[in-house]
């Protein structure tokens, strides 16, 4: 099994709908991400948790919520979508160094029509 | 403003061949740089990581290089293989706070190595 996995891979969507996507991670890491790459762009920060009580807004916050359920698990939710939000959403994790250990999901391609 | 620059955006070379790839970054305060491989549909692994002090790295047929006073590194690919195949990104941390760093992603490089 996958360290970090996230659900579903792909996910095809109307505008204005609610959406959630998981992610679970197997690695005993306390610090949990979300990141958003589009073509032509890095990786740009969501959100990012550093325990489960902890919960920090990233560089591209808007238009997104997260909740961290348990140190395992923590999902991204776009409250309504808008197609500008077509991406791929990768989740990672890191351990309390976050210098090193970065491990990424397999990623989840979103699409909004 | 952190950036990292990378290029060339876009590479096709024959199986076999050598390949060097460039990362320019404006990033501080510097903590390390990484170079990841990515492949399709997949998230991005880590091939090495370099902090200030270090100027070369290799991981297998991978060789990192870093010249912290340029702000530049390049990750060169010897004897390159049809897996080699993928998205080549250049990632530098940033100290951040008590509380460790922050990533700053290149776009990536698109290797494609052809038989």
């Amino acid at each position: 099994d996958a360290d970090v996995t996230q659900t579903p891979r792909n996910r095809i969507t109307k505008t204005g709908k609610r959406i959630m996507l998981e992610c679970s991670q197997t690695k005993g890491h306390d610090r949990m991400y979300w990141y958003r790459q589009d073509p032509g762009l890095g990786l740009r920060l969501i959100y990012y948790s550093f325990d489960v009580k902890d919960i920090n807004k990233g560089e591209i916050s808007d238009g997104y919520s997260v909740s961290r359920q348990a140190q395992a698990k923590f999902s991204l939710s776009l409250e309504s979508a808008i197609p500008n939000q077509t991406a791929l959403y990768f989740c990672a994790t890191s351990d309390f160094r976050a210098d090193y250990g970065y491990t990424f999901g397999s990623g989840t391609r979103l699409t909004v029509v | 403003k952190n950036q990292v620059e990378q290029s060339p955006q876009s590479l096709i070379i024959l199986e076999g061949k050598n390949c060097t790839l460039q990362c320019n970054y404006t990033v501080s305060p510097f903590s390390n740089l990484r170079w990841y491989k990515q492949d399709t549909g997949r998230g991005p692994v880590s091939l090495t990581i370099m902090t200030f002090s270090e100027n070369t790295k290799s991981n297998g047929r991978y060789t990192a290089t870093l010249d912290a006073d340029t702000k530049q590194s390049s990750l060169h690919i010897t004897a390159s293989q049809l897996s080699d195949s993928a998205s080549y990104i250049c990632v530098v941390s940033a100290k951040f706070g008590e509380y460790g760093n922050k990533l700053v992603f290149g776009a990536g490089t698109i290797l494609r190595v052809k038989s």
